[in-house]
């Protein structure tokens, strides 16, 4: 078991650019997340999903898409990136009888 | 006011010492809560659940007081591998992450 997994592991882009922060787990877990860390903000919900087909905004949707068209995969669409979206982002599922939330390894981001 | 709330930190502490950490959360509704432990720049990960009567796990206890709202994180014998921030979580609907108090021990 790979557990969550998330690429890249570190990406620099230019204000205005686009991107895909890549998310997968192979724990067949339906509900997944994406949070972004921030210091002294803690751990922000972006957008989730509680199976394939479905997603929902969390905390701070603006300016992230998602999609959810496999059980195993979530992809977070940064669509013209901003300085204040330089952070970095957690992936996290858990299976829906329990509430342990398996992270991946974080993606940081840095916007210039 | 933040849904979650924990005690400033960094606590610096020697190893061996026992040190505690609190957290009040402000929806009375909360059904669950937990401790994560997060490595320095690396991914949370669950510690410990937190029950109603508390709950121990080795050197850690985790205590929940619903009348006052708040959770606390006893970790006794403080080893340096204790070393790390901790996020207090509550989950109603959703789960809500506290910004995470810091813990350094020291030899």
């Amino acid at each position: 078991n790979a557990g969550v997994t998330q690429t890249p592991k570190f990406q620099v882009l230019k204000t205005g650019q686009s991107m895909t922060l890549q998310c997968a787990q192979d724990m067949n877990h339906e509900y997944m997340s994406w949070y972004r860390q921030d210091p002294g903000m803690g751990l922000r919900l972006i957008h989730y999903s509680v199976g394939a087909g479905i997603t929902d905004q969390g905390e701070v949707p603006n300016g992230y898409n998602v999609s959810r068209s496999t059980t195993e995969d979530f992809p977070l669409r940064l669509l013209s990136a901003a300085p204040s979206q330089t952070s970095v982002y957690f992936c996290a599922s858990r299976a829906p009888n329990s509430f342990e939330q398996y992270f991946g390894p974080g993606t940081r981001l840095t916007v210039t | 006011r933040k849904e979650v709330e924990q005690d400033p930190g960094p606590f610096n502490v020697p190893e061996g010492a026992t040190v505690a950490f609190n957290c009040t959360y402000s929806n009375s509704a909360s059904q669950s809560f937990f401790w994560y432990r997060q490595d320095c720049r690396k991914e949370p990960k669950l510690l410990m659940s937190v029950y109603s009567s508390g709950n121990e796990d080795g050197r850690f206890t985790a205590q929940l007081n619903r009348a006052s709202q708040y959770i606390s994180l006893l970790i006794r014998d403080s080893k340096l591998s204790d070393s790390a921030t901790y996020l207090c979580v509550v989950q109603g609907g959703k789960l809500i992450f506290g910004q995470g108090t810091e813990l350094s021990v020291k030899p």
